[in-house]
Order: structure tokens, then C-alpha cells, then sequence
């Protein structure tokens, strides 16, 4: 158990819909990361967040959002879903972004659009 | 932009035999953090090993060891007495600076499909 949360475990919704996914980070993170897992695109770094604040992003589409709360949880907005973003989400954290710290992974979530 | 190729898709190996998965990267950076991941069939992401760019002695952790050799960016990861708990995707990672501040990203291979067989 990397100390990670993630919920839902599943989700399962369809096209054109709107899904949040919600990532707790280990206790005493600042750092979120999220991560698309597909098929075809393999890993791929989507944004992060540092205390509240975006501090990079990856290959996010525009119909994805993010943020993280004043209690560091965040949350991932996927929205106008089509097939091709049926993946697995996982958060990542770490404590400090700037010392190249270990990412620890929660458990993901794994997205199916119909 | 940085790019982590792995070139064995699937590999298989012995129970406690010694097998190794390779892992090249491309970049122009100096500093820089390379990671093996595992992901077993829970789909967990776990750490296996770390190595930073900076440091010529090679990581291990119990059975798990890598062999860095930063001028040819090669990071290959060797497991020695495999067990059957060690079947799993590995994924080698690659994490450098961005631009604009102290923020990492991970940059990940496409995966190694290791079977342990009995």
C-alpha cells in the first residue's frame, strides 16, 4: 500500500458525459501527479499540482481539468468523454517536486466509456 | 524531448535464474533521475530502484541492481534469483527538471512483459 488513495476503483459511463476522479495524497505530500495508462499511448504524465498550485502540464486534452484542494487532495475532471479516453488514471505524489523525490502511485482508476 | 525506449517487449526467465531488462533514454540534460517500475497484474505501480544521473555508483536494492552507464544512456535493470512474485510490466523511467522551475515529470518506456516461469 503506497499510501496513495484513489476512488472510484471503476467507473463506467458514456459518451459525451462528465466523470471526477479523486486522488488523496500520502500524508505530508505537497506534490500530486496524474497519469493516463492506454493501450496504445502507454504512460503519459498529464498535469501536476504543488500545493494547491498547477506547476506543470503534459499531454492533457482541454476537455481535462484538474486541482487540488487546501487539503491536497485533488481531483481530475474528465469531460465530453469519447472511446478513445477509456484508461487508467493514476495519481501519483511526492513531498518535495523540487529534489527529484520518488513518485508513489495509488491504485488508479480505471475509466470505460461506452 | 526526452524519449525512454525499451526494446523487449516480453522476456521470460527461470525461477531463480538472473535475467536482465534493458532500457536506453535520449536527452541533453546533465541532471537527471532514472527509476525502474513494476506493475504486476493488481496494476499497482510499484518503485523497484532509483538511480541518479550524478552518482557513477550503480543502485541496488536486495535482488534488484541496475548498470547505469550514463554516456552510452543506458540503464539496464538485472534481477538475480527471479521468483515467481517478480512477474509483472516494468517500465523505466526517466525524470528531469521542466523549464520554469524545481518541478519533475516522468517520463515512461513503453514496458517489459516479464514471466517468471516455475
Amino acid at each position: 500500500d503506497s499510501g496513495v488513495t484513489q476512488t472510484p476503483k471503476h467507473l463506467i459511463t458514456a459518451t459525451g458525459q462528465r466523470v471526477t476522479l479523486r486522488c488523496s495524497p500520502r500524508s505530508g505530500d505537497l506534490s500530486v501527479y496524474w497519469y493516463q495508462q492506454s493501450l496504445d499511448q502507454g504512460l503519459q504524465f498529464l498535469i501536476q499540482y504543488y500545493n494547491g498550485e498547477e506547476r506543470a502540464k503534459g499531454n492533457i486534452l482541454e476537455r481535462f481539468s484538474a486541482q487540488q484542494f487546501p487539503d491536497l487532495h485533488s481531483e481530475l475532471n474528465l469531460s465530453s468523454l469519447e472511446l478513445g479516453d477509456s484508461a487508467l488514471y493514476f495519481c501519483a505524489s511526492s513531498v518535495d517536486p523540487g529534489r527529484g523525490n520518488e513518485q508513489f502511485f495509488g491504485p488508479g482508476t480505471r475509466l470505460t466509456v461506452l | 524531448a526526452q524519449t525512454v525506449t525499451q526494446s523487449q517487449p516480453e522476456m521470460s526467465v527461470q525461477e531463480a535464474e538472473t535475467v536482465t531488462l534493458s532500457c536506453t533514454y535520449d536527452t541533453s540534460e546533465n541532471n537527471y533521475y532514472l527509476f525502474w517500475y513494476k506493475q504486476p497484474p493488481s496494476r499497482q505501480m510499484i518503485l523497484v530502484i532509483r538511480q541518479e544521473a550524478y552518482k557513477q555508483q550503480n543502485a541496488t536494492e536486495n535482488r534488484f541492481s541496475v548498470n547505469f552507464q550514463k554516456a552510452a544512456k543506458s540503464f539496464s535493470l538485472k534481477i538475480s534469483d527471479s521468483q515467481l512474485g517478480d512477474t509483472a510490466m516494468y517500465f523505466c523511467a526517466f525524470m528531469k527538471l521542466l523549464s520554469g522551475g524545481s518541478n519533475y515529470k516522468l517520463t515512461f518506456g513503453k514496458g517489459t512483459l516479464l514471466t517468471v516461469n516455475p
